[in-house]
């Protein structure tokens, strides 16, 4: 089983309707993260969590909501779907006791608002 | 400015030849430097990690760090049709987002066959 899980994989919405991405891990990490990802744009945080109570705010949190339901689970929600939310949606998680040891990636949600 | 610039490519090199990957980032407060690779429609996955001014090797990659300069590259030696993908550079520790990384926009590689 993957370390950093993302479902759904690809989802198709209509504009205005609002949708859950859910993301779950087995690293046991207290850091999770949620970045999109746009052609040309790189990866760009959206919020993020370093525990349970904790919840910030990224570079580009207007249009989103989360919720950190454990450890394990933080789940990224469009409350109201537009078009220029159609992107490419990673979680991630570190831990910072691990040092350089960077982050590790869901395998991604493909959006698509029409 | 960008927080982390990145030459976009496509950066096109044969195989076997040495590909070289520019970074550069503005926050003079960065601390630790990250390449990842992300093949198409895949996730990113880290190659190495740098934070001393300096080169870093492992395998047949080297990161260079000069922090005078802002500067961060990885250097891929003897290039293969499977290190085509889209490499990231990432930073982390600045002063704007502390230990969130910061992550320029991609160089697409192509290692011609």
């Amino acid at each position: 089983d993957a370390d950093v899980t993302q479902t759904p994989r690809n989802r198709i919405t209509k504009t205005g309707k609002r949708i859950m991405l859910e993301c779950s891990q087995t690293k046991g990490h207290d850091r999770m993260y949620w970045y999109r990802q746009d052609p040309g744009l790189g990866l760009r945080l959206i919020y993020y969590s370093f525990d349970v109570k904790d919840i910030n705010k990224g570079e580009i949190s207007d249009g989103y909501s989360v919720s950190r339901q454990a450890q394990a689970k933080f789940s990224l929600s469009l409350e109201s779907a537009i078009p220029n939310q159609t992107a490419l949606y990673f979680c991630a998680t570190s831990d910072p006791r691990q040092g350089a040891s960077g982050y590790t990636f869901g395998s991604g949600t493909r959006l698509t608002v029409v | 400015q960008k927080e982390v610039e990145q030459n976009s490519g496509p950066l096109s090199v044969p195989e076997g030849a040495i590909a070289s990957l520019n970074c550069t980032y503005s926050d003079r407060g960065s601390q630790s430097f990250f390449w990842y690779r992300q093949y198409s429609g895949k996730s990113p996955e880290l190659i190495m990690f740098i934070y001393s001014n300096g080169d870093k090797e492992d395998g047949r990659f080297t990161a260079q760090l000069n922090k005078a300069s802002q500067y961060v590259s990885l250097l891929i030696r003897d290039s293969q049709p499977s290190d085509s993908a889209t490499y990231l550079c990432a930073v982390r520790g600045g002063h704007n987002y502390g230990q969130n990384f910061v992550f320029g926009p991609g160089t697409r590689l192509s290692v011609l066959p």
